[in-house]
């Protein structure tokens, strides 16, 4: 089953504009990563955000947290070109003796338009 | 390149047969994953080993498929008798032991299989 939910399903903008993406998530989680997915690099890890951080920066990327809504966003600033992919978000729960795998949602399509 | 290999990248087989697939994780990490992506899916998780030991195991896998990490370092992933509904991208990450810090898992190009 998938946990995280990204919003929306599909994004086109134009470069240069700022693209927003949305994940909510169903229970409760100890960090908040997104990932990014294109043909030629396969899935490429962008920024993780513990459950105790509200908001995180990298570059042109801004992620945000809200534990009590279940749910982060990720802001794209100047988009370009390159940043046409598929971002996924994932969670990660820690149970028993150890960390379990990923929960991906099923992506957001962004298509940035020259 | 240092980062996760997969081989193959891409493997056509017909109903029935058996299939394995390779992961070389990061050399220093001694967490590697197993994953299942779908046209139009996110990843979804299979299974992961902690060195050697294989500590936990999705319900998406079936008894027809199976995982080893022998010496803790490269895994395999075998799929007996395939059907066409384990046509999918084969993704394996690794990462390092979340005691230190944040667990990121890094993800190699996947390998692609096409049951006709």
């Amino acid at each position: 089953s998938q946990q995280g939910e990204e919003d929306p399903q599909a994004l086109s903008i134009q470069e240069g504009e700022n693209a927003t993406m949305n994940c909510s998530y169903k229970t409760s989680i100890n960090n908040l990563q997104w990932y990014r997915q294109n043909s030629g690099r396969g899935l490429v890890h962008l920024i993780l955000i513990r459950s105790n951080e509200r908001e995180k920066h990298s570059g042109r990327l801004r992620v945000t947290l809200d534990t009590s809504k279940k749910s982060s966003s990720l802001l794209i600033t100047a988009s370009r070109a390159a940043d046409t992919a598929s971002y996924f978000c994932a969670t990660e729960m820690y149970s028993g003796g150890g960390a379990d795998g990923l929960t991906f949602g099923k992506g957001t399509h962004l298509i940035i338009q020259p | 390149d240092t980062g996760v290999s997969q081989d193959p990248r891409h493997k056509i087989t017909k109903r029935g047969q058996n299939v394995t697939f390779r992961c070389d994780p990061i050399s220093e990490h001694n967490r590697l994953y197993w994953y299942r992506q779908t046209l139009g899916q996110g990843p979804e998780f299979l299974t992961y080993f902690q060195n050697e030991a294989q500590l936990e195991k999705s319900r998406l896998l079936s008894d027809r498929f199976s995982a080893e990490r022998p010496k803790g370092s490269f895994s395999t992933l075998e799929i007996q008798r395939t059907e066409q509904g384990d046509s999918a991208m084969y993704l394996c990450a690794s990462s390092l032991d979340p005691g230190r810090a944040l667990e990121t898992q890094y993800f190699g190009p996947g390998t692609r299989l096409l049951v006709l």
